[in-house]
């Protein structure tokens, strides 16, 4: 079946520094991709997606690229703040049930 | 704020017991999703109703039931609870029934002792 598989955390960073949170996919067709975040106490925020192949979703300063053949959608961003300490998840839609199919979740933690 | 409602946001209940959890979907939005995060299972999609009628299934227990309602709000039904049924459960909703984007509520916080 469909699976995301992100990298491990939790990821501590300093403020400013440059952020990317490894996810991979396995998929039949071709779903899209998504990156929710999660901040404390509250439910899944939209952050950015991609619908096809070389796709560039962005938001807030962040970024990922639909790679098709590479099957990933790492998500970036230049310069972290203390803000943007939160649970990421990437997702992909499985077009066949109508769902989202989600990563285990990667915490960030910016230290300022 | 999404647009989402849950209620209740805390429930603690004892094992055996049966609750209900309830959502509001969006304003215009058709499509509800529930969701189970819990720490060894992470996000797992549970069932999506379309407009009242149950549109796709996940990984829901025989126990777990659910329904959504002519003013478009759903109920997720937990029965027989059991310690491993403590989780946040979220509802999504979305304009329609294919993958458009879904908009998540902030969670019911269910803990079973």
């Amino acid at each position: 079946g469909n699976s995301v598989t992100q990298m491990e955390g939790p990821v501590t960073l300093s403020e400013e520094a440059f952020l990317t949170i490894n996810c991979t996919y396995t998929a039949t067709g071709y779903p899209s991709l998504f990156w929710y975040v999660q901040y404390p106490g509250e439910g899944l925020q939209l952050l950015l997606k991609a619908t096809k192949a070389d796709d560039k979703g962005s938001n807030k300063g962040f970024e990922a690229t639909y790679r098709k053949e590479t099957t990933s959608f790492h998500l970036e961003k230049g310069s972290v703040q203390v803000s943007d300490s939160a649970v990421y998840f990437c997702a992909l839609s499985d077009q066949g049930a109508q769902k989202l199919v989600f990563g285990q979740g990667t915490r960030l933690t910016i230290n300022p | 704020d999404s647009g989402v409602t849950q209620t209740p946001k805390h429930l603690i209940t004892a094992t055996g017991q049966r609750v209900t959890l309830r959502c509001s979907p969006r304003s215009g939005d058709l499509s509800v999703y529930w969701y189970q995060q819990s720490l060894d299972q992470g996000l797992q999609f549970l069932i999506q109703y379309y407009n009242g009628e149950e549109r796709a299934k996940g990984n829901i227990l025989e126990r777990f039931s659910a329904q959504q309602f002519p003013d478009l709000h759903s109920e997720l039904n937990l029965s027989s609870l059991e310690l491993g049924d403590s989780a946040l459960y979220f509802c999504a909703s979305s304009v329609d029934a294919g993958l458009n984007e879904q908009f998540f509520g902030p969670g019911t916080r269910l803990t079973v002792l």
